[in-house]
């Protein structure tokens, strides 16, 4: 399985564009890289999924390079309910096996 | 549409006792998945469903765990008997059937879990 890495925490001003990268060094052929965000007492819920280059959905984007060996979650103009954990997964069969420990996004006036 | 339901949202019970958790997936995903997530550590897979089948089932800490799918519907998750350790959040996910391996993964859609505190 590959195994992820992103950064445990950070801080963001509301208005601000939030970047979060994600390693994967080992992802294989058929993975597909996954994000999903979690707030307090809910479930993590998905935000966004891609194989390569860009996509983009009314949430975020996801860029990937054309090693694959990281992703990146771009949040435009975040505010204040975009606190939460977001979390990069690698999936291959449809389920994550690994959520890893997130990035926990603080987003302040 | 109704999203993934779980009951009970929390549950407090004694080391020794038996407790069940149930969880509703989305009309008409075949797969569902149990999580979890104990104090202070990473949300872990425990086991998935495919209809009424359990495909996966590599996650399950013992045998105290046992989950069923009759009729491939809703899902229960019962821990028989519960130690301090079992304490945590029970996430149940569904997803539709995937497409396949080589294309778009069906995204997992969670229920909020239910707290689980053995004391």
């Amino acid at each position: 399985l590959a195994k992820t890495t992103q950064p445990i925490s950070m801080d963001s001003y509301e208005g601000q564009e939030v970047n979060i990268t994600c390693s994967h060094n080992n992802i294989a052929t058929n993975d597909y890289i996954t994000w999903y965000q979690q707030f307090p007492s809910q479930g993590p819920r998905f935000i966004i999924q891609g194989y390569k280059t860009k996509v983009t959905n009314e949430v975020a984007s996801l860029f990937i390079p054309a090693d694959r060996k990281s992703s990146t979650l771009s949040l435009p103009r975040v505010s204040l309910s975009d606190t939460a954990v977001y979390y990069c997964l690698v999936v291959y069969s449809g389920y994550a096996l690994n959520f890893g420990k997130g990035t926990s996004l603080l987003v302040t006036p | 549409e109704a999203g993934v339901t779980q009951f009970p949202s929390h549950s407090v019970i004694e080391k020794g006792q038996t407790v069940t958790l149930r969880c509703d997936p989305i009309s008409g995903h075949d797969n569902l998945y149990w999580y979890r997530r104990v104090m202070g550590k990473e949300i872990k897979f425990l086991l998935h469903f495919v209809k009424e089948s359990k495909q996966d089932e590599s996650g399950m800490p013992n045998n105290r765990f046992l989950a069923e799918r009759t009729g491939g519907t809703y899902s229960t998750l019962k821990v028989q008997p519960a130690e301090l350790e079992d304490s945590g959040v029970y996430f149940c996910a569904s997803s539709q059937e995937e497409v396949t391996a080589s294309s778009y993964n069906s995204p997992l859609h969670f229920g909020n879990g239910t707290r689980l505190t053995v004391t």
